[in-house]
C-alpha cells in the first residue's frame, strides 16, 4: 500500500475561495482522521470518520469547514470560504482501530492570501 | 474535554547530551502513542503504551506510562543530530487520539 495519500501537496489560493483538500485511506483502515497544524495551536484534531461516519467533528473551527467521506477510500475536508487564519498544514490520517497507530499522510500545506 | 500537556516547548541540547519530554493528560488514558515529526515532514509513528506504569525502549529512547495512567515520558540518551524534530505524545480515550502541542528538539554538534 502506498501509505495515506493527500493533495493537493500545496495550495495557495485567495482569501473568499474555496479550497477542498482530498485524503485517501490506507485500504482496510476503518478510522479517518483530519488534522491541522499551525506553530501557535500545535497539532489539533478537526474531525474523525468510523466507518465513513463522522463521530466527533467538535474541533472544526467554524461553519466554514466541512468534511465528507463518502466511500471506505475518499475523504475531503472543504472550507468556503477560505480566510487568511486557515493557513496551515492539514494532515490526514488513518488507522485500523483507536488503539492502533495512526498513519499520516505527507500532509497539505494551505496558504490564503 | 480531554487535554494533552506536553513541556518543554522546545530544547536546545548539545550532541551526547539527554533529553526528556513530559507529557500530562486531564482525564485517564486508555493509551498513550509518542510520534517523532522531521521538520518538514509528517508525525510518524513511535511507540504505544497500554499498560499502567510500563517501560519501553528502543535504542537509545525509553518511553514511561505513569502508575494512574495520566502522564508519560520519552528521554533519549546521547542524543545525536539524527534526533532532530517534533516529538508528539497523544492520549487515547478510547475513540480519538489528543496530541499534544509538542516538543522541539535541537541538536547542536
Amino acid at each position: 500500500d502506498a501509505g495515506v495519500i493527500q493533495s493537493p501537496r500545496h495550495e495557495v489560493t485567495e482569501m473568499g475561495q474555496e479550497v477542498t483538500l482530498r485524503c485517501k485511506p490506507i485500504s482496510g483502515h476503518d478510522y479517518l482522521f483530519w488534522y491541522r497544524q499551525t506553530m501557535m495551536r500545535g497539532l489539533e484534531l478537526l474531525i474523525y470518520f468510523n466507518n465513513n461516519v463522522p463521530i466527533d467533528d467538535s474541533g472544526m473551527p467554524e461553519d466554514r469547514f466541512s468534511a465528507k467521506m463518502p466511500n471506505a477510500s475518499f475523504s475531503t475536508l472543504k472550507i468556503q470560504p477560505s480566510e487568511p487564519r486557515d493557513s496551515a498544514v492539514y494532515f490526514c490520517a488513518s488507522s485500523p482501530g483507536t488503539a492502533y497507530e495512526a498513519f499520516f499522510g505527507q500532509g497539505t500545506r494551505l496558504t490564503v492570501v | 474535554g480531554q487535554q494533552v500537556m506536553q513541556i518543554p516547548q522546545y530544547q536546545h541540547v548539545q550532541e551526547g547530551e539527554d533529553f526528556t519530554t513530559y507529557c500530562n493528560s486531564s482525564t485517564t488514558l486508555s493509551n498513550i502513542q509518542w510520534y517523532k515529526q522531521r521538520p518538514g515532514g509528517h508525525p510518524v509513528f513511535l511507540i504505544q503504551l497500554v499498560k499502567s506504569g510500563e517501560v519501553k525502549k528502543q535504542k537509545r529512547l525509553t518511553f514511561q506510562f505513569g502508575e494512574a495512567k495520566k502522564n508519560s515520558s520519552l528521554h533519549i540518551t546521547a542524543t545525536q543530530t539524527t534526533d532532530v524534530g517534533t516529538y508528539f505524545c497523544a492520549g487515547g480515550d478510547g475513540n480519538k487520539l489528543v496530541f499534544g502541542a509538542g516538543t522541539i528538539l535541537r541538536v547542536k554538534s
